[in-house]
């Protein structure tokens, strides 16, 4: 596609439910990276895959998070037992490997 | 462990002004840095990338300079307009393929 495009935009869900969040990166890129923004805050790294595989998954908060990119495009968060602190805006983004980095637009998570 | 710091947090300058933006990096060994500019409930648009060989990078109105060995980035923005009013967040990338550190943002308001 022209963009990273994620979805959904937004979702609102209550306390213990399981989300899945999804990325499809710009065509042809081969990382792409998972963040979370709070409120007045930077990005904060969650996972970074290379192709198909995670090469680093040292950002995610707790074994409740994983993410998956099985066939080295699309990729999908999947937040199991949702917390209230685990809303926030959860950001994709896309490279080549080394290049500049391009974003979505986010996916706003609210847990009630 | 890479900390990315923006000075100033906040600005407000009436339309016309020039600006500079701050962005310090405590480890100099990075990759390259790149700028971007995010509008409330959106994701982050890049403005400009710097490799770590370079010293310099212009787009339009925009200069991003970066001095590796002081661990510092600046962004200046020339007679600035309205629609320039956005957060700006830097970004350092840590090596090929590895993740981006961003700072916490410099949020600009230009005044008509």
């Amino acid at each position: 596609g022209a963009g990273v495009s994620q979805t959904p935009s937004n979702k609102v869900t209550e306390k213990g439910k399981y989300v899945e969040l999804r990325c499809d990166p710009i065509s042809g890129h081969t990382a792409l990276y998972w963040y979370r923004q709070s409120l007045g805050q930077g990005p904060e790294f969650l996972i970074y895959f290379q192709g198909t595989g995670a090469a680093d998954d040292s950002g995610l908060p707790n074994d409740r998070f994983f993410a998956v990119r099985p066939e080295g495009s699309v990729s999908t968060l999947k937040i199991q037992r949702t917390e209230r602190g685990d809303s926030a805006v959860y950001l994709c983004a896309s490279t080549l490997t080394g290049g500049e980095l391009f974003f979505g637009e986010g996916s706003r998570l609210t847990v009630l | 462990k890479q900390e990315v710091t923006q000075i100033p947090a906040a600005l407000s300058v009436p339309e016309g002004e020039n600006l500079v933006l701050n962005c310090s990096f405590t480890d100099s060994a990075i990759y390259n840095l790149q700028w971007f500019r995010q509008d409330p409930g959106k994701g982050l648009t890049s403005l400009l990338l710097i490799q770590s060989s370079q010293r310099e990078q212009t787009s339009g109105r925009l200069n991003a300079s970066l001095d590796k060995s002081s661990g510092r980035s600046t962004l200046y923005i020339a007679a600035s307009q309205p629609g320039d009013s956005a957060t700006y967040l830097c970004a350092v990338g840590m090596g090929y393929g590895q993740n981006f550190v961003f700072g916490p943002g410099t949020r600009l308001s230009v005044l008509p």
